[in-house]
């Protein structure tokens, strides 16, 4: 199975920028989704196809993909961006989706 | 307004079974695949199982083949898991999600609030 790698933890400052990656063998070749996910509350998608936004997400949210990294970058960091991150793609092999294990973002 | 509500979890005994329903509105449900994903308590996201528009189509992660069965019945906008065999690590909150975009590079959107599931004696 396909396996995504993020970190445990980020940490910002309040109106810095946050970087949360995703790590995959060749992830650059796959599309990857970002879903937030607040305490108590459903996931929600932030990015999709690498970079598009979903109507009603920020510009803050932007996300990029290339080689084995593809990163979730969040500008201007709010106190209400805190919640924990996760990344998402298609696995070919076998043909189900994946997720990686989440991050969970601090605001300082 | 897009919108999946859950029902169904709740306390069983291990080998028992549980039937959990998802209802649509908002959008042509028979329009799309449908997924459902779980997380244990204070653990990641697993994407349990999805389904074909018309049905046609089943998908299961390994953990849960021959135990759990996905259904669909456009005509209700519902969307189902049958649960059975049911073990302490399947405890978890079950997520109903719409699948977007093509297959092979989908994504999930809406999610419902999700219903809890405890198998515990």
């Amino acid at each position: 199975s396909y396996v995504l790698t993020q970190p445990p933890s980020v940490s910002v400052a309040p109106g810095k920028t946050a970087r949360i990656t995703c790590g995959g063998n060749n992830i650059g070749s796959k599309s990857v989704h970002w879903y937030q996910q607040k305490p108590g509350q459903a996931p929600v998608l932030v990015i999709h196809y690498d970079s598009d936004r979903p109507s009603g997400i920020p510009e803050r949210f932007s996300g990029s993909n290339s080689g084995n990294t593809a990163t979730l970058t969040i500008s201007r960091v709010e106190a209400g961006d805190e919640a924990d991150y996760y990344c998402q793609v298609w696995d070919n092999s076998s043909d189900r989706p994946a997720f990686g294990g989440g991050t969970k973002l601090t605001v300082l | 307004e897009v919108q999946l509500v859950e029902s169904g979890g709740g306390l069983v005994q291990p080998g028992g079974s549980l039937r959990l329903s998802c209802v649509a509105s908002g959008f042509t449900f028979s329009s799309h695949w449908m997924s459902w994903v779980r997380q244990a308590p204070g653990k990641g996201l697993e994407w349990v199982a999805n389904i074909k528009q018309d049905g046609s189509e089943k998908y299961y992660v390994d953990s849960v083949k021959g135990r759990f069965t996905i259904s669909r019945d456009d005509a209700k906008n519902s969307l189902y898991l049958q649960m059975n065999s049911l073990r302490v690590e399947d405890t978890a909150l079950y997520y109903c999600a719409r699948e977007g975009g093509v297959r092979g590079v989908s994504w999930f959107d809406p999610w419902g609030q999700g219903t809890l599931v405890t198998v515990s004696s």
